[in-house]
């Protein structure tokens, strides 16, 4: 059974602490995603990598870096938690797209997510 | 960038009638994948379409991805309360590379029994 975890499913940060978000995928998957979920915003890519060390930003990066030292494991981190950033993160891991001109894409499997609150 | 606009918002809906939410691009695309979330849940993949005019069904539920390829639907017939959640519909994104996805903002589907 594939299967993505998250470090925690509850977090409490006071504002300015630096935080990390943990996310482990034993599918072997080469991409990687971190996203956040707001109500009325849905999901908003904010970094993702295709490889060990390699990252991309996504749609809303600022406040947010990201670490992949492991195929397995991609970590969120905020280094200066602000109440803004108050909300649910998700993980999720996909294949590699790979071939030029191929019209599918590979689904995404995502975490259970974490829900973060920064006061 | 590219956007993908997903209608309704919410839908409530009576036990055992129909349900359908619709998602717009602003442009072209090679494919769309459809998930849902279960409250407190996280999205689950249901289906991806790929060709222009395609039609897809899983027991009650069918999808449609439009001619033109700029449009697709959700169709739930006779809703039943394990329907409940949001459904998300997603377009290969500009944001994330070549593997990344644009998800719609999603339609929450409210069932009164």
């Amino acid at each position: 059974d594939v299967k993505v975890t998250q470090s925690s499913r509850y977090l409490v940060k006071r504002t300015g602490e630096k935080v990390f978000l943990e996310c482990v995928q034993d599918m072997d998957h080469e991409n990687m995603f971190w996203y956040r979920q707001d109500p009325g915003l849905g999901l908003r890519l904010i970094y993702f990598s295709y490889d060990v060390k390699m990252k991309e930003k996504g749609d809303i990066p600022e406040g947010y870096s990201v670490s992949r030292e492991k195929k397995e494991r991609f970590s969120l981190i905020l280094e200066s938690a602000s109440t803004n950033q108050t909300s649910m993160y998700l993980c999720a891991s996909s294949l590699l797209k790979g071939l030029a001109g191929t019209s599918s894409s590979y689904e995404q499997y995502f975490g259970p997510g974490t829900r973060l609150t920064v006061t | 960038g590219q956007q993908v606009m997903q209608i309704p918002q919410y839908q409530h809906v009576q036990e055992g009638e129909d349900f359908t939410t619709y998602c717009n691009s602003s442009t072209t695309l090679s494919n769309i994948q459809w998930y849902k979330q279960r409250p407190g849940g996280h999205p689950v993949f249901l289906i991806q379409l790929v060709k222009s005019g395609e039609v897809k069904k899983q027991k009650r539920l069918t999808f449609q991805f439009g001619e033109a390829k700029k449009n697709s639907s959700l169709h739930i017939t006779a809703t039943q309360t394990t329907d409940v959640g949001t459904y998300f519909c997603a377009g290969p994104g500009t944001g994330g590379g070549a593997d990344g996805l644009t998800f719609g903002k999603g339609t929450h589907l409210i069932i009164q029994p």
